[in-house]
């Protein structure tokens, strides 16, 4: 069964920094890029960041670029993401997604992960 | 960045009507417009890829329509779990962004 599984959220305090995993299984990982997207409680969703499938080539919405890094590690199967400079709006539940195909970044995504929820707050 | 704005915020219709959900882009997208459907506590679910082209096992009630900065999605029949959000989305340029949403509420 092809599946994301995302970890690492937490409580974080404001200006602190945090590692989110998403763990790729049931698919060749290494064939696909992948992105991360958010959702703020009671909002909609916001595109964060996207890699291409060997890594080499990655884009950021405006809104985490300079604060976010987006890298993967295609031998564990494992994409990530390092939030820096953490701001209360940055509060939400993070999702993986996988590229709808193989060619190219391919962005609209059939598979996503559960979420993992990141709260920032003092 | 291209900004899609969703019309109607919500549609409240009874089973077996016909929804119609709006999404206009400001720039032109081409035929690089998806949709997703939401609901709480689960991940989105991919409806509609580039405009009309309906995701494995999305039921035929679903479809899309539209091209350039004017997009549709349809849901011909509404059954009572379609009761969800919807997003549209663009992947014509860099960076990629959603629309804010249409809640489909069932009387």
């Amino acid at each position: 069964e092809e599946q994301l599984v995302e970890s690492g959220g937490a409580l974080v305090q404001p200006g602190g920094s945090l590692g989110l995993f998403c763990a790729a299984s049931g698919f060749s990982f290494s064939s696909y890029a992948m992105n991360w997207v958010r959702q703020v409680p009671g909002k909609g969703l916001e595109w964060l960041a996207g890699m291409s499938n060997s890594g080499g080539t990655t884009y950021y919405a405006d809104s985490v670029k300079g604060r976010f890094t987006i890298f993967r590690d295609n031998s564990k199967n494992t994409l990530f993401l390092l939030m820096t400079s953490l701001r209360v709006d940055d509060t939400a539940v993070y999702y993986c997604v996988r590229g709808g195909c193989t060619t190219g970044f391919c962005s609209y995504w059939a598979l996503w992960g559960q979420g993992t929820l990141v709260t920032v707050s003092s | 960045e291209i900004v899609l704005t969703q019309s109607p915020a919500t549609l409240s219709l009874s089973p077996g009507e016909r929804a119609t959900l709006s999404c206009r882009a400001s720039q032109d997208v081409g035929s690089y417009l998806v949709w997703y459907q939401h609901k709480p506590g689960q991940a989105p679910r991919l409806l509609i890829y580039d405009v009309s082209n309906r995701a494995t096992g999305i039921p035929a009630r679903f479809s899309g329509s539209g091209s350039g900065t004017d997009f549709t999605l349809t849901i011909s029949s509404l059954e009572p779990e379609d009761c969800a959000l919807y997003y549209c989305q663009h992947r014509s340029t860099w960076p990629l962004s959603f629309g804010g949403g249409t809640k489909v509420e069932i009387k």
